[in-house]
This record gives C-alpha cells, structure tokens and sequence, in this order.
C-alpha cells in the first residue's frame, strides 16, 4: 500500500491561511470519504484535527477544515498561529479495508 | 475518559520478538465498531500504519509487514497485544497504540514506546 503523497513542506505567517495537499487515488482517496488529518507537535503524540474529510471532533479550533476533490484532500488552516507551527499529517481508508498514512508537511510559521 | 497506554521493551536484539502491550479504558472492544491499531514512526520520519483488530476480532496488516505482525485481544483486561517477529535495526521507532482504525480515524494515542534494536 501506497502512503499518500503530501508537500514535505508549507510555510506562512502569522495570520494568513495556508492550505496542505494529500494525494492519492481511486483506491483510497478518491473513493471514500474517510479522510482524516493529524497535528503532531515535536516529541508530542498525533492529535485528531479532521475526520470523515470535513468533520471536526470536539475542541478543534474552526480555524482547520477539510476538504476533498477527486482524488486529493485538503487541509486549510486560517488564521495562522505561531502554535500552529507542527507536522501535519493525512490518512485515508484503502479498498484493502486498512487504513494508509501520508508521509507528512512540516508547517513552518515565519 | 478514554486513555490507552503501551507497555514493553525498550531494547530488543536484532532477531529478536518484540511483544507489545496496549491497555485501555473508558471503552470496550467488545462494543460493535469499536477497533484498535498499531502505528509506528522511525525518528524523524513518518507515521505507519501497522495493524488493527475489532470488536469481532477480524485482524489487518499492512502487507509489506504482515508475516512478521500478530494482534490479539484480551476483552476481559481491556488490552490488545502486538507481535513484531524478526526485528532489525530498521524496525526502531516509536509504537503507538491508538483508538479506532478502518475509517482512518484515530481520535485517542497513547503516549507512545520508543523500541530500539540493537545488540
């Protein structure tokens, strides 16, 4: 199994909006609307910020959204924050029924 | 309040069988939907799915691993334990035991074991 492609890195500053990319295709992607995203701070656990492509579980700031098209899911983060700086990652559910990661963007927050 | 916590060695020999130990609360894998995996993350690299086991008891894992990889439950203790055979310096990473697993999403993480092989 693939893992999804994602840019190694973004980078904005504070106030913008910046938007992280997570391609795959018709097998995982593409076709179900299982799409989650996750903030992982240095040295710190993966923290749920997306699920289900555009869902956002209880506490998640709505400066981050979801979004899908076709075959690649989006991660925009609005108002960016100098805490926001972390690595970000995607993962979908695959037609082999097991899920797949992406392999990660570091946000940098000039 | 659902929590979840590894347990295990922290240094194992190339060769060697990493078993793992996940223990939970505030959940039950006996309630329907209800699954726990196994991801992992090199240092500094990405994170890896490796293995989930449900309230029936079906088992997946990934297929580049999956002859080496057992997941098993133990409802009664609330924990779910993972066997990783034939472990090499490649295999060093951080273990995560999270909540969830066949949509992708995974809403708690236990804190993590760093396993290092080494002789």
């Amino acid at each position: 199994q693939s893992a999804l492609t994602q840019p190694a890195s973004v980078s904005g500053s504070p106030g913008q909006s910046i938007t992280i990319s997570c391609t795959g295709t018709s097998s995982d992607v593409g076709g179900y609307n299982y799409v989650s995203w996750y903030q992982q701070h240095p040295g710190k656990v993966p923290k749920l910020l997306i699920y289900d492509v555009s869902n956002r579980p209880s506490g998640v700031s709505n400066r981050f959204s979801g979004s899908k098209s076709v075959n690649t899911a989006s991660l925009t983060i609005s108002g960016l924050q100098v805490e926001d700086e972390a690595d970000y990652y995607c993962s979908s559910f695959t037609s082999n029924t097991i899920p797949v990661f992406g392999g990660g963007t570091k946000l940098t927050v000039l | 309040q659902v929590t979840l916590r590894e347990s295990g060695p922290a240094l194992v020999k190339p060769t060697q069988t990493l078993t793992l130990t996940c223990t939970f609360s505030g959940f039950s894998l006996s309630t329907s939907g209800m699954c726990v995996s196994w991801i992992r993350q090199a240092p500094g690299k990405a994170l890896e799915w490796l293995a989930v086991i449900d309230w029936d008891d079906d088992k997946y894992y990934t297929p580049s691993l999956k002859t080496r990889l057992t997941i098993s439950k133990d409802t009664s203790k609330n924990q779910v334990v993972f066997i990783m055979t034939k472990m090499d310096p490649v295999d060093t990473a951080t273990y995560y035991c999270a909540r969830g697993g066949y949509t992708a999403e995974f809403d708690y993480w236990g804190q993590g074991i760093l396993v290092t092989v080494s002789s």
